[in-house]
This record gives structure tokens, sequence and C-alpha cells, in this order.
């Protein structure tokens, strides 16, 4: 079965400095991996996709993401943060397929940025 | 504008009864899916459908029921046999293949018990 952790609960940052959120996935083949972030009281909007290719990917919003295999990792970075990145953060994983794919979500790493 | 709907943005339900949150697409996706989320906890995968008239349940269906009579609408009946209903509820499609499994995502329905 498939699985995320994301080991930081609760992050905080200045603003301006650089920002790392951990993703580890378990998944027996290559995955289909996502992060995601959501504002209070929102709904999810998707930040950046890998499904192949190069393991660095870019976003939105300035985000970017390195896909490591031989760590199972995903951690999503930004070199510079600013006030309003403050949110909740979702990394997920899922199969390598067409359509009714099923994601599995990490239990979120919220941002807190102090000014 | 493309993108998905869900009503209502809040909700109060007595116990015992049972209260029905809409979700509503014009992305013509063939999928759809509906999550419960608590703090701390993520999104937890409730049901969800394929095609018409298909659904599948997920991790967490008992006290929950849906149906699927049309691509754009996939309606989840929160039933007085879910002892703890109090949560924010996400609905989410996805399109085809050209997708590469891209879920969008409502804006929420919070969903409190009295």
């Amino acid at each position: 079965a498939q699985s995320v952790t994301q080991p930081d609960i609760h992050i905080t940052v200045s603003e301006g400095a650089s920002l790392e959120l951990r993703c580890n996935y378990s998944y027996g083949a290559t995955p289909y991996l996502f992060w995601y972030v959501q504002s209070p009281g929102q709904g999810l909007q998707l930040l950046l996709k890998y499904f192949s290719g190069d393991t660095l990917v870019q976003g939105i919003k300035g985000f970017e993401a390195e896909f490591k295999r031989s760590q199972s990792s995903f951690n999503l970075r930004k070199p510079s943060v600013h006030w309003s990145d403050a949110a909740e953060y979702f990394c997920a994983v899922g199969k390598a397929a067409g359509t009714a794919s099923k994601l599995t979500f990490g239990t979120g790493t919220r941002l807190q940025v102090t000014l | 504008d493309g993108g998905i709907t869900q009503s209502p943005k809040y909700l109060f339900r007595k116990e015992g009864q049972n209260v029905t949150l809409s979700c509503e697409q014009n992305l013509n996706h063939d999928a759809m899916y509906w999550y419960r989320q608590d703090p701390g906890q993520g999104l937890r995968l409730i049901y969800y459908s394929q095609i018409v008239n298909d659904f599948q349940k997920g991790d967490i269906a008992e006290g929950y029921s849906v149906s699927r009579e049309k691509k754009e609408s996939f309606p989840l009946t929160v039933t007085s046999a879910q002892k703890n209903p109090t949560a924010f509820y996400l609905c989410a499609s996805m399109g085809g293949k050209s997708s590469y499994n891209e879920q969008f995502f409502g804006p929420g329905t919070r969903l409190t018990v009295l």
C-alpha cells in the first residue's frame, strides 16, 4: 500500500528565509507525486507535480521540489519565503495509471511566517 | 470559468439527521472524490467515482452514502450512522490520462453537528 510521511507538523520561518518541507513516500513502482497548498478554510491548490523525467520540478509561486528515488523523498523548497506563503502544505502520492487513480495524502505541514 | 463548486460552505446538523453536501464540476472530468479533513489527520478518502452510475468505497465510507447520476454531480450524504460527522469535507475531480492524475479541489463544506 502506498503511504506518505510528512515528519514536520509545524514549521516557522522568517520572511525572506529559505524553506524546505520534507516528504517521504512508500510505493512499489514509479509514483506520481504532488504538493498541494491549503489556506485556512479553503480547498487545496496544486503547487507542482512529478511524473517522470527531470527530478527537479518547478511549480507555481516560486516553489520547486526534487524527487530522490534512493531516499524515497520529494521535498518542497523555496529560496525566499513571503508572508503570504503561510498555509498548510500537503504531499501526496498516486499510482502511475489513468483515470480514477487514488491519491494518498500526508498529514500536512503547517507553515508559519514571521515578519 | 471551469471549476468545482461545493455548497453550502457551512452546514449545521442536529444529531440524528441526515444531510447532503453538494459537489458540482464543469471540467468534464470522469472521476470525482470525497475527502474528509480533520485537524492533524490530513485528507481521508470517503468515496470515489470513476464514471456515472458507479462508485467505490474509500477508507472511511461507514456512515456516508453517495450517488453519481450525472457526470457533473457527486453529492455526499452524511447519515445519522456517522458517529462523528463534524469535519471539513472536500470534493475533488480528475480528468483523463492527459491530466496525469492531478486532482482539482472544491472550496469545501464545513459540517458541524450541534
